[in-house]
């Protein structure tokens, strides 16, 4: 069964600093692993997602995640952080493309909660 | 293209009482999928239709179905509520081409769920 971990329930950064959370997945072949965003009270909002190809993938916002299969990690990096960043974010994971596991839905991990300091 | 709706967003019940809740996908989506979000548990999927048929169905009892039409628009039903059924639900549809295939799922605003 696949499964993801954030293990970082809360992080706190000041605005402009850098930012990176982490996410490492348990997966039997190549996944597609995403990351979305939840504001308080909405839906999410997809920040980016990695299929295939070149492991750096970028996506809104100014965020950007990196692949690395031999850590089983999708880590989601900001060079800085702005105040409206302040939210929830949630990496998952899907079975691959052509094993039919689509219906199975994304598997999320528990989140991490991003606080901005002024 | 409008995004994925929901309705209603906001919704309070009593227990024993059952609900329904309607999703409308992206134009064009034939995969549509529900997820229960709480607290303690997160986010955890509820079941997958594609083309009118469910494909599959995470670990919820038998009080939590749901259907898709032919137009994609999908509804889910929980009956006989209980406390813990409180949360927010959420529906994502995809562009998914065939049944068990896997594309970027596009998620709804939710609807809130309060029982009492």
């Amino acid at each position: 069964a696949q499964s993801v971990t954030q293990p970082d329930i809360h992080i706190t950064v000041s605005e402009g600093a850098s930012l990176e959370l982490r996410c490492n997945y348990s997966y039997g072949a190549t996944p597609y692993l995403f990351w979305y965003v939840q504001s308080p009270g909405q839906g999410l909002q997809l920040l980016l997602k990695y299929f295939s190809g070149d492991t750096l993938v970028q996506g809104i916002k100014g965020f950007e995640a990196e692949f690395k299969r031999s850590q089983s990690s999708f880590n989601l990096r900001k060079p800085s952080v702005h105040w409206s960043d302040a939210a929830e974010y949630f990496c998952a994971v899907g079975a691959s493309q052509g094993s039919g596991g689509g219906a199975d839905g994304l598997t999320f991990g528990k989140g991490t909660h991003l606080i901005i300091q002024p | 293209k409008a995004g994925v709706t929901q309705t209603p967003r906001y919704l309070i019940k009593t227990r024993g009482q059952q609900v329904t809740l309607s999703c409308s996908p992206i134009s064009g989506h034939r995969s549509v999928s529900w997820y229960q979000q709480t607290p303690g548990q997160g986010l955890q999927f509820l079941f997958e239709y594609f083309s009118e048929t469910q494909r599959n169905k995470g670990n919820f009892p038998g009080r939590f179905s749901g259907r898709q039409f032919s137009n994609s628009r999908s509804e889910m039903n929980v009956s006989t509520l209980e406390l813990g059924d409180s949360a927010l639900y959420l529906c994502a549809s995809s562009l998914a081409k065939i049944a068990g295939d896997t594309d970027t799922q596009y998620f709804g605003p939710g609807t809130r769920l309060t029982v009492l």
